[in-house]
């Protein structure tokens, strides 16, 4: 595809649900990252896939949240248990490196609401 | 300290002005610099990186960075009411994995 594709693009749950949320990155892009997005709030970094594996999880906010790209493409982020402190919008990027000197292009995000 | 500050705003400037946009950063290694905008509901759209000291000019829009300060800029020229939007400054962070956002700056563009 043309850019970074995520579904679903609004999701809503229970407190205590499970959640998937995915991401299609741009096509030959080898790094892709998830973001989490609170109002009035910049980007915060969750984790980086360069390929298969992950790079740098240490956003992760605890062990609740787990993410996977086992085919070093498409990614899921998976949220166990959820609490309505997880409502905000998740965001996935990819790059076509993972390198400092290679921008990320984001998709256009899932607001996860937790009622 | 955050990794990226940013004056949050909002910075009102008049429809043809110069807006100018500022961001520090703490991680001394940071070695890239990016320029997002944000329009409300929608997600982060690249405008402009640099990596060298110095300023790069892209239409409108040009980017500094003083590495020795620790200091990235954006300056917009010839505002247009189009340009309302939040504008979040981000470096590579912690060794160059990690894209760190600031918190953005909201730009009102007034009639």
């Amino acid at each position: 595809g043309a850019g970074v594709s995520q579904t679903p693009s609004n999701k809503v749950t229970e407190k205590g649900k499970y959640v998937e949320l995915r991401c299609d990155p741009i096509s030959g892009h080898t790094a892709l990252y998830w973001y989490r997005q609170s109002l009035g709030q910049g980007p915060e970094f969750l984790i980086y896939f360069q390929g298969t594996g992950a790079a740098d999880d240490s956003g992760l906010p605890n062990d609740r949240f787990f993410a996977v790209r086992p085919e070093g493409s498409v990614s899921t982020l998976k949220i166990q248990r959820t609490e309505r402190g997880d409502s905000a919008v998740y965001l996935c990027a990819s790059s076509q490196r993972g390198t400092s000197n290679s921008p990320l292009h984001f998709g256009n995000g899932t607001r996860l609401t937790v009622t | 300290q955050k990794e990226v500050e940013q004056n949050s705003g909002p910075l009102s400037v008049p429809e043809g002005a110069i807006a100018s946009l500022n961001c520090t950063y703490s991680d001394r290694g940071s070695q890239s610099f990016f320029w997002y905008r944000q329009y409300s509901g929608k997600s982060p759209e690249l405008i402009m990186f640099i990596y060298s000291n110095g300023d790069k000019e892209d239409g409108r829009f040009t980017a500094q960075l003083n590495k020795a300060s620790q200091y990235v800029s954006l300056l917009i020229r010839d505002s247009q009411p189009s340009d309302s939007a939040t504008y979040l400054c981000a470096a590579f962070t912690g060794g160059g994995n990690k894209l760190t956002f600031g918190t953005g700056t909201q730009l009102k563009v007034e009639l």
